[in-house]
């Protein structure tokens, strides 16, 4: 399969300890953009990266929030000191121009 | 971005066409019409998008109202895996930013 893959899909952890999501894009796709979504809301911008450069980062991604994307290859999310409210589906999605595939996203239940 | 309503449900019976709604008033010249569907327990996927004039493609039909401020998708023959919350978005491709603003979306529920 060359769909967008995301890992872990599931990560359960405790409050006040990091966690770090690995999103793979689909091969050749020059952009990159991470969403978060909680329940019975749609998907909310967090980041987006053209190749390597992280060209817009939204409001709701705080100083807690880091993302990379190294060789402009695939892409990491950490949060660092996880709070309660950070429980989401983090979605990842790239194109090269034009419509967006999604992956199937990472859960985090922050206890 | 250019805001999108849409109704929070609606449900059709299967085998039936399903004609979802999206209103946009303040849609500007360069806004792209895109909608997306999210089934239950995956990421978003590209369903149809269009400027101006209807387009159509194996998924579905989209009709454009010739002021733009209201969009239709159409569903030809709804069948259960086509339940999914879809959602209506605008995308201005003049100014190179690339990202999607989602809002709440239509939950479609298909009934057998």
């Amino acid at each position: 399969d060359t769909g967008v893959s995301q890992d872990p899909r599931h990560k359960i952890t405790k409050r006040g300890q990091n966690v770090t999501f690995r999103c793979d894009p689909i091969s050749e796709h020059n952009r990159l953009y991470w969403y978060r979504q909680t329940l019975g809301q749609g998907p909310e911008f967090l980041t987006y990266f053209q190749n390597e450069a992280q060209l817009e980062k939204s409001r709701l991604l705080s100083n807690r929030f880091s993302a990379e994307r190294p060789k402009g290859s695939f892409s990491t999310l950490e949060i660092q000191r996880t709070e309660q409210g950070d429980s989401a589906m983090y979605l990842c999605a790239s194109s090269f121009w034009g419509e967006l595939f999604f992956g199937e996203g990472s859960r985090l239940t922050v206890l | 971005d250019a805001k999108t309503t849409q109704p929070n449900s609606m449900e059709s019976n299967e085998e039936e066409p399903v004609h979802l709604p999206c209103n946009h008033s303040t849609i500007s010249g360069t806004d792209y019409i895109h909608w997306y569907r999210q089934l239950p327990s995956q990421g978003p996927e590209y369903v149809i998008h269009g400027l101006t004039s209807n387009v159509n493609n194996r998924m579905a039909s989209l009709a454009i109202a010739e002021d733009r401020k209201s969009s239709t998708l159409i569903l030809h023959r709804a069948t259960l895996r086509d339940a999914a919350v879809y959602y209506c978005i605008l995308r201005d491709r003049g100014d190179g930013n690339e990202k999607l603003t989602f809002g709440t979306g239509t939950r479609l529920t298909i009934i057998p």
